[in-house]
């Protein structure tokens, strides 16, 4: 069975740009779930998606917003990008969204932003 | 608040040596704790999972974790490094209701041959 899996890989935007990115569950799994990785704050959670619905939200400003399809694909988008936005984005899938079902990761999408 | 600590950001250590990296957590309920594997430029890689009965848990490449209840801790241990298990580990919780992962900072393991 295939992983997660994201896209783009790498992605170099500008200030004030804006960037969507991709996640494909594994199949047959419904929760999908987005972290952002920076060195300084480590890995903190975004939002979490299931049935196309936002279960969960992290704290994050407005300009970071997500959706999830009917295919239960994923895609997050950021608005005005900062420079502090840059990060490894790891988008994460579940079969379920009760807790004890574990979270596969995909291998992220790392943002540079100039 | 609820948190989770890893008690070292570095663990340096030799090939074939033994290692424990330690994590406490904060809670009064119920959690489920795990720990992951993140090798460079690579997403997160499940080890094992604790979310009830026996508190020793085993897990992939020959690492095994213990709840221990009373401590708030899940050290994580392994008998005898290789320098591939060279990568950081996180020991996330997961909430009781909510869903989301909750992160300490890694620890970095250095395997040195």
């Amino acid at each position: 069975k295939a992983g997660v899996t994201q896209t783009p890989r790498y992605l170099i935007k500008t200030r004030g740009q804006q960037v969507t990115l991709s996640c494909s569950p594994i199949s047959g799994h419904r929760s999908v779930s987005w972290y952002q990785q920076t060195p300084g704050q480590g890995l903190q959670f975004l939002f979490e998606y299931f049935s196309e619905t936002q279960r969960n939200k992290g704290n994050f400003p407005g300009r970071f917003s997500g959706r999830q399809f009917s295919n239960s694909r994923s895609e997050m988008n950021v608005s005005t990008l900062e420079l502090g936005d840059s990060a490894l984005y790891l988008c994460a899938s579940s079969l379920a969204q009760q807790d004890h079902y574990e979270q596969y990761f995909g291998p992220g999408t790392r943002l540079t932003v100039t | 608040a609820q948190s989770v600590t890893q008690l070292d950001s570095q663990v340096p250590v030799f090939e074939e040596a033994p290692v424990e990296l330690r994590c406490n957590y904060s809670s009064s309920v119920s959690v489920y704790l795990f720990w992951y594997v993140q090798y460079p430029n690579q997403g997160l890689q499940l080890l094992l999972k604790y979310l009830s009965g026996s508190t020793l848990v085993k897990g992939i490449n020959g690492f095994e974790a213990e709840f221990n209840k009373s401590q708030t801790s899940f050290h994580l241990r392994k008998p005898s490094v290789h320098i591939s298990d060279t990568a950081e580990y996180f020991c996330p919780r997961r909430r009781s209701q909510g869903g989301k992962l909750i992160f300490g900072q890694g620890t970095e393991l250095s395997v040195k041959p």
